[in-house]
């Protein structure tokens, strides 16, 4: 069965200090690897897709890896902005535009 | 960013009740899909629909359903409201690059 692990649950950060967000996935062939960015009361923002192991993508103070088994969100210098909820999502590549999510990271930077 | 139009923003039912929701994929494109996101469970797949035809279904019961005209305009349908259907509704439609892009989703409030 397709799965996918957010790991931590939750993060507290300091302005300034950098941090990873780990999500592990189990998938029956992989199309592609997506990150998104969710403001409370709004829609997913997306953030990355990643479709290859090794693959590496960045969007100012976000890069996304990804590995066969799993992915990172590294924040660099985390801004106070950045405080949301982040989302792994997988695709499998028979399943055309069903995502499978995890439960998602809470982040809160500190001023 | 990505234009997926969705309405209404706010709902509130009350049980037995049903509801339609309606969503606009990103303008020229024909693949919707519909994800339920509540706090118990996170971000669920739905169904999705292209050209007019469910391609592919989550596990839901019947009481859900849905339906994609010409224009690509998506409806979804909830019959015989439950409590545990208070969610946010979220539509997505992708990109011709494969990014997946969310809407603000539809708020509905079951009392």
């Amino acid at each position: 069965e397709d799965q996918v692990t957010q790991s931590p649950e939750a993060l507290r950060l300091q302005e300034g200090e950098s941090s990873s967000l780990n999500c592990s996935y189990t998938v029956s062939g992989l199309r592609g690897l997506f990150w998104y960015r969710q403001d409370p009361g709004k829609g997913p923002e997306f953030l990355f897709t990643l479709y290859s192991a090794g693959e590496e993508k960045e969007k100012e103070r976000l890069k996304a890896t990804l590995t066969k088994k799993e992915s990172f969100l590294h924040i660099t210098a985390p801004k106070p902005e950045d405080s949301a909820t982040y989302l792994c999502a997988v695709q499998a590549r028979d399943s055309s535009y069903k995502l499978i999510f995890g439960s998602g990271t809470r982040l809160l930077v500190r001023p | 960013k990505a234009g997926v139009t969705q309405t209404p923003r706010y709902l509130i039912k009350t049980r037995g009740q049903q509801v339609t929701l309606s969503c606009s994929p990103i303008s020229g494109h024909r693949s919707v899909s519909w994800y339920q996101q509540t706090p118990g469970q996170g971000l669920q797949f739905l169904f999705e629909y292209f050209s007019e035809t469910q391609r592919n279904k989550g596990n839901f019961p019947g009481r859900f359903s849905g339906r994609q005209f010409s224009n690509s305009r998506s409806e979804m349908n909830v019959s015989t409201l439950e409590l545990g259907d208070s969610a946010l509704y979220l539509c997505a439609s992708p990109t011709r690059t494969g990014e997946l892009f969310f809407g603000e989703g539809s708020r509905l409030t079951v009392l």
